[in-house]
């Protein structure tokens, strides 16, 4: 079983607010992902980091920022949210092997 | 991203009927990686498949790593309710800064008892 966490599970906030969505592992992974994906929809990737330090711009492009300060924590973070930004957001981690596990997704809603 | 093409992209089946679903690409992968999620929940991994041409189970479940490694096929044998799902393949290819994992658009599965 996997140990990732993302909090909250589902968050409704006004236009305007700033946001941060939590993504937490257990795993010592180095590779953390976030994707947003739009209900029944694919996912896109937003953002990733392979490292303490290290973030990188996913295939989608997304006014969200991220930080990786500790190996364990990759937090994402909205500075003014807006309907446009209503979304399900996953986080995932991978270690050494190939493959990546999710975390229980963030449901978000702007109004 | 390199493009993944899944199919179907919605199937409608019966209890006890077997499914199939497959995901194709322009670009070989390294890794083929088959997911299941629930409304409203993060995808499960279901199977991994590492080398080209394995063929891998996981219960009811088959998937195999085609030849070309530019393919991949999930079959669920005798499928049950609980079933019900959207299912994702995911490739993964090695950049230069480390594996980059590509994910297909998803087959919706609704099962009727």
């Amino acid at each position: 079983e996997a140990d990732i966490y993302q909090t909250p599970r589902y968050l409704v906030i006004g236009t305007g607010k700033k946001i941060t969505l939590e993504c937490s592992q257990t795993m010592g992974h180095d590779k953390m992902y976030w994707y947003q994906q739009d209900p029944g929809m694919e996912l896109h990737l937003i953002h990733y980091s392979y490292g303490v330090n290290s973030t990188e711009k996913g295939d989608l492009s997304s006014e969200s920022t991220v930080s990786r300060i500790r190996t364990e924590h990759f937090p994402l973070t909205l500075e003014s949210a807006r309907p446009s930004h209503t979304s399900q957001y996953l986080c995932a981690s991978r270690g050494l092997s190939t493959e990546a596990f999710f975390g229980q997704g963030t449901r978000l809603t702007v109004v | 991203g390199q493009q993944l093409n899944q199919s179907p992209q919605s199937m409608f089946i019966q209890e006890g009927e077997d499914v199939s679903m497959n995901c194709t690409s322009s670009s070989i992968f390294n890794t083929w990686l088959w997911y299941k999620q629930d409304p409203g929940e993060g995808p499960v991994l279901l199977i991994a498949l590492y080398k080209a041409g394995e063929l891998t189970s996981n219960g009811r479940l088959t998937a195999q790593f085609g030849i070309t490694r530019k393919d991949s096929f999930l079959n669920i044998s005798a499928s049950i309710p609980s079933d019900v799902g959207i299912y994702f393949c995911a490739g993964q290819l090695f950049r230069n800064s480390g594996y980059a994992l590509n994910f297909g658009k998803g087959t919706s599965l609704l099962v009727t008892p």
